[in-house]
């Protein structure tokens, strides 16, 4: 089955860049899709990129993908303390239904 | 546009009995998506619906069921309850157009005692 990997935890000063990593394992999925978390609240969409793209930007988040590796990542350019939250990668490999990371806890030190 | 909105927010149930959720899509949204978020085992797929008919279920016991209703609107029930039905149900809508990205709602937190 789908297994969308990511590191657990992440550290970062306020003002720097963040980068949150993930790989997943379907190379059919048409899209995937970064989502955060804050505490007590669902998920909410930040970007997503289609498979057939190497970056996208939007405003401080660029994503990067590299299909070869099946490794997709989240820049998120000077972070604030309300960037702190959980970070989900997902891949929709066919099917309408996404298969997520473990998901990313980003704390931002002011 | 409203977001998806999802009812009850809380629920507190005992170990046996049963419970339905339900959620409302952003409009014009047809598919509805259900996942269960638990500290264990993370975001899991339930099931989705679109116009009025499963199109795709998660491996989940035949306890968890769903349904849609003409106007997109899903319920999911899950009846004789365990401790381990405890979790946030997450809904999600999307619109069968481009990228058919899933925006979700606030999620219910139920709890089974």
């Amino acid at each position: 089955g789908e297994d969308v990997e990511q590191s657990l935890f992440l550290s970062v000063r306020e003002g720097d860049s963040s980068v949150i990593n993930c790989t997943y394992t379907d190379s059919s999925s048409t899209y995937l899709y970064w989502y955060k978390q804050e505490p007590g609240a669902g998920l909410q969409l930040l970007t997503y990129i289609f498979s057939n793209m190497d970056m996208k930007q939007d405003q401080r988040l660029t994503v990067l993908l590299n299909k070869k590796d099946k490794h997709l990542s989240l820049r998120i350019a000077d972070t604030q303390t309300g960037d702190s939250a959980i970070y989900f990668c997902a891949e929709k490999p066919g099917a309408n239904n996404l298969f997520f990371g473990t998901g990313t806890r980003l704390t931002v030190i002011p | 546009k409203a977001g998806v909105t999802q009812t009850p927010r809380y629920l507190i149930k005992t170990r046996g009995q049963q419970v339905t959720l339900s959620c409302s899509p952003i409009s014009g949204h047809r598919s509805v998506s259900w996942y269960q978020q638990t500290p264990g085992q993370g975001l899991q797929f339930l099931f989705e619906y679109f116009s009025e008919t499963q199109r795709n279920k998660g491996n989940f016991p035949g306890r968890f069921s769903g349904r849609q209703f003409s106007n997109s609107r899903s319920e999911m029930n899950v009846s004789t309850l365990e401790l381990g039905d405890s979790a946030l149900y997450l809904c999600a809508s999307s619109s069968p157009q481009g990228s058919d990205t899933q925006y979700f709602g606030p999620g219910t937190r139920l709890t089974v005692l």
